[in-house]
């Protein structure tokens, strides 16, 4: 059965930390992986990787894929109370585009 | 820019009663989908729809559930007959310019409470 973990479940900083959150999968015949920000309800999205190694970038967030170890990190530096949200993962197979999910990490960002 | 909208953002309903809830995808998309997020749980997948018909569905999406897009710019999930497990928050999503599925973007979901 296709599944995506999330760590860690939930995680508390202060501003100006940096954090990863780490996403691994077991999936039939990947496709791709997206990232998305659930604020207080519709996911936002941040990024869709294809390609190991290559990391994709916007602003203080940056994530990468590596399809051998079956896991992608999305990094946020410089961390601000509007970081704050709950930061889901999914997985995409072949021959389908319906999106897997994992439970989310919850990152609360204090001042 | 352009972005999924849904109504209503907030439902509540009897027990066997049926539901309309609706999504305006983003015009030029081609792929449709609901998922839901029943609370402190996963998104999940309910069903894709392109052009015109349901191209997957989950176990979820059973003869109590059906979708359809009645003129160009609506979508919709109607549930014809609610029960108490139906309560969760609805997400309708788009994607898709060129005939390839893609990013997939969501709407601000609505919230059915089943009473």
């Amino acid at each position: 059965e296709d599944k995506v973990v999330q760590s860690p479940l939930s995680l508390v900083v202060h501003e100006g930390d940096t954090v990863t959150l780490n996403c691994s999968y077991e999936v039939t015949n990947f496709r791709s992986l997206l990232w998305y920000k659930q604020e207080k309800k519709a996911p936002t999205f941040l990024f869709m990787l294809t390609s190991s190694g290559i990391e994709k970038k916007s602003g203080r967030l940056s994530s990468i894929l590596d399809k051998k170890e079956l896991f992608s990190i999305l990094n946020i530096t410089a961390t601000q109370t509007g970081d704050s949200a709950v930061y889901l993962c999914a997985v995409v197979p072949l021959n389908t585009d319906k999106l897997i999910f994992g439970t989310g990490t919850r990152l609360q960002v204090f001042p | 820019e352009p972005e999924v909208t849904q109504t209503p953002s907030h439902q509540v309903t009897q027990m066997g009663q049926e539901v309309i809830l609706r999504c305006v995808p983003i015009s030029n998309h081609l792929y449709f989908y609901w998922y839901r997020q029943i609370l402190g749980q996963k998104v999940e997948f309910l069903v894709s729809f392109y052009n015109n018909e349901i191209s997957e569905k989950s176990e979820i999406f059973d003869d109590q559930f059906s979708v359809e897009r009645p003129d160009g710019s609506n979508f919709t999930l109607k549930i014809r007959s609610t029960k108490l497990e139906d309560s969760a928050m609805y997400f309708c999503a788009s994607s898709g310019t060129s005939g390839v599925p893609d990013t997939q973007y969501f709407g601000p979901g609505t919230r059915l409470t089943v009473l």
